[in-house]
Formats: C-alpha cells, sequence, structure tokens
C-alpha cells in the first residue's frame, strides 16, 4: 500500500505566478488534510476536506488559496499570485476516517523568487 | 483552549546516552496525543500515539512515551541513542470540534542532535 503521495516535491514560481499542489492519499482514505510549515516553525493546519466537500478551512488564508479533492483524481491546494511569504513546505496527510491517525506525504517545498 | 507546548527547541546528546523530549498538552477534552518524527526535507513519520489505552505507549525504533494527566505531560524517551535519531520532533493534540471533526495541534518542534 503506497503512502501519501504529494508532487511536485519542489516547487519554484516567480512572483505574480499560480502554484499547484497535488496530493494523492493513501488508498481507502478518503479524509485530506493540509497543511503549511514555515521555516523553523511547527506545521500549521490549513484546510481538511473529504471527497468533494470541503469540511474545515478555518487555517487557509482568505485570499489566493483555495483546495479541491474531487470524485476522481488528486486533491489540489491552488495559491495564485504568489508572494514570497508563501515560500513555505506544503504537507498533506490522509486518513481512513476522521478520527483515526493522519498519515503524512514527503511535502512540496515551494520557492517563489 | 487546546495548545501543546514542547518546552525545548534543542536538544543535544551523545550517542548511546538517554534521550528526553518534553511536550506538555492543555486540552478542554481526553486528548489523543502523537510523537511524530520529521527528518531533514522529508515528511513526517508516526513515532508513537496515545488515545486513552496504556498510559505508556512504545512506538518505532525503540521510542516510547507516558501519558500522565496529572502533570498534563506526553514525553517523548528512548533509552539510547543512536545517530540517526536526529531529526526534528514534533508533538501533536488531536481536539474534537464541535462540527464532529478532528484538528491537528502541532508543538513547534524539538531538534535532536546526537553527538558522536
Amino acid at each position: 500500500n503506497a503512502g501519501v503521495m504529494q508532487n511536485p516535491r519542489h516547487l519554484v514560481r516567480r512572483r505574480g505566478q499560480e502554484a499547484r499542489l497535488r496530493c494523492s492519499p493513501m488508498k481507502g482514505h478518503s479524509h485530506v488534510y493540509w497543511y503549511r510549515q514555515l521555516p523553523e516553525e511547527g506545521l500549521k493546519f490549513m484546510v481538511y476536506l473529504q471527497k468533494e466537500n470541503i469540511i474545515d478551512e478555518s487555517g487557509m488564508p482568505k485570499e489566493r488559496f483555495s483546495a479541491e479533492f474531487p470524485k476522481e483524481g488528486p486533491s489540489i491546494l491552488r495559491i495564485q499570485q504568489v508572494v514570497r511569504g508563501d515560500s513555505a513546505a506544503y504537507f498533506c496527510a490522509s486518513s481512513p476516517t476522521v478520527q483515526e491517525t493522519q498519515y503524512f506525504g514527503p511535502g512540496t517545498r515551494l520557492l517563489v523568487l | 483552549a487546546q495548545s501543546v507546548t514542547q518546552l525545548d527547541s534543542h536538544v543535544s546528546v551523545s550517542e548511546g546516552t538517554p534521550v528526553l523530549l518534553r511536550c506538555n498538552y492543555s486540552s478542554s477534552y481526553s486528548p489523543s496525543l502523537f510523537w511524530y518524527v520529521q527528518h531533514p526535507n522529508k515528511g513526517l513519520q508516526l513515532l508513537l500515539k496515545y488515545t486513552s489505552a496504556a498510559t505508556l505507549v512504545k512506538g518505532i525504533n525503540g521510542f516510547e512515551a507516558e501519558f500522565k494527566k496529572s502533570e498534563t505531560s506526553f514525553h517523548l524517551t528512548k533509552p539510547s541513542a543512536h545517530m540517526s535519531d536526529a531529526a526534528e520532533y514534533f508533538c501533536v493534540v488531536s481536539v474534537p470540534r464541535i462540527s464532529g471533526t478532528y484538528k491537528y495541534i502541532f508543538g513547534t518542534g524539538t531538534r535532536l542532535k546526537v553527538l558522536a
């Protein structure tokens, strides 16, 4: 059973461009979570999704950030018009139910020039 | 409010000596607690978890943690450090929300350095 997959592992964007981060949960997991880790800090919750639904987006910035988890395909975290402050590692986690342990992917490291 | 405090941002030990990484939590509910390890430029790996069963929890790679409700602590220990244990360690509390969902709250991390 493959673990949580994220791609790309590294992404470089110039200010104003769009960044798309993809996450494929573990097989059988229908709950996906996105976290952001700034340098020298812990992970901060961004958004929690189930298939086709956003359940909790209390950690998402109000502008430029969006997330989806379609019926088919990976979950996508989209950042429009990136700024230097968006540079961070973005981790995805999945779980089979909302009460179960979350399993993390390897992360996407976004660098905004 | 729920929170997690990792008391040491950096810990250095010599190889072969015991490891103690401290974590205190604050929760209005009976919490689930986790320790994750993150090696440089890698994702997070689950070391162990406490979910209201035995208070002494054994994890992978020789790590264990003891849940002490009276002290609101969940410290991570290992009897003998190995060079490969050098990494960042995160204490996490999972708290229920009114909506029926659960939320992970991360500590700020403890960077463990193992000296030869």
